[in-house]
């Protein structure tokens, strides 16, 4: 079945080092995206990417790196420079031209201790 | 992209229609409505947009007034499934990213 997925779904990691959460999708989707939300508020952009090889920062970027090498992933890393990195993280992605119907994966919580 | 403002919780009867509000009082001419909700711990999935004639599909009615400041998202017949953080965007078409506010916690109760 087509479809966007993240893992793993919950994910602990010690404090100071970097993570990387997993982004696949096989709907042949030009556009990915990565989001953050924190408790009881909306979703914040991290970085998208409309291309292979190129992505652009969103509004909160800072402490965030991607990559983009292949069509179907967009892996996020969560780097120590991140200074809240506990947070719900959502990965989506949309045809270019239809950007407002982007389909999102199921999220991977992030805690870090 | 215009920002909305959305009232934080909202409760209805399981079988009624549940009106969601949102304003968007800034709204610019190339700006759509778009609705999007998310269940607990799931990510958000897109119900319903709209420039600004009123739409609507499966899931939803979107209605938009006509000076286009405010909108009304209903659900006709509300189950317990759909408990779930409505969120109201405005967004130009092509502007490549959606920008969510805090939404509407809609809760359905028997």
């Amino acid at each position: 079945d087509g479809g966007i997925t993240q893992s793993p779904k919950y994910l602990f990691r010690k404090e100071g080092q970097n993570v990387t959460l997993s982004c696949e999708q096989n709907l042949n989707h030009d556009a990915m995206y990565w989001y953050r939300q924190d408790p009881g508020q909306g979703l914040r952009l991290i970085y998208y990417s409309q291309i292979v090889n190129d992505f652009q920062k969103g509004d909160i970027a800072e402490g965030y790196s991607v990559s983009r090498e292949k069509k179907e992933s967009f892996p996020l890393t969560v780097t120590s420079a991140q200074k809240n990195p506990t947070a719900f993280y959502l990965c989506a992605s949309s045809i270019l031209t239809r950007e407002h119907e982007a389909f999102f994966g199921q999220g991977t919580r992030l805690t870090v201790v | 992209d215009a920002k909305t403002t959305q009232p934080p919780s909202m409760d209805c009867a399981e079988g009624r229609a549940a009106n969601l509000p949102c304003n968007h009082s800034t709204i610019s001419g190339n700006e759509y409505v778009y609705w999007y909700r998310q269940i607990h711990s799931q990510g958000p999935q897109y119900i319903i947009h709209g420039l600004k004639n009123n739409e609507t599909n499966e899931m939803a009615s979107l209605i938009i007034t006509e000076d286009r400041k405010s909108s009304t998202l209903i659900l006709p017949h509300a189950t317990l499934r759909d408990t779930a953080v409505y969120y109201c965007i405005v967004r130009a078409e092509g502007a490549q990213k959606l920008v969510f506010g805090q939404g509407t916690r809609l809760t359905i109760n028997p």
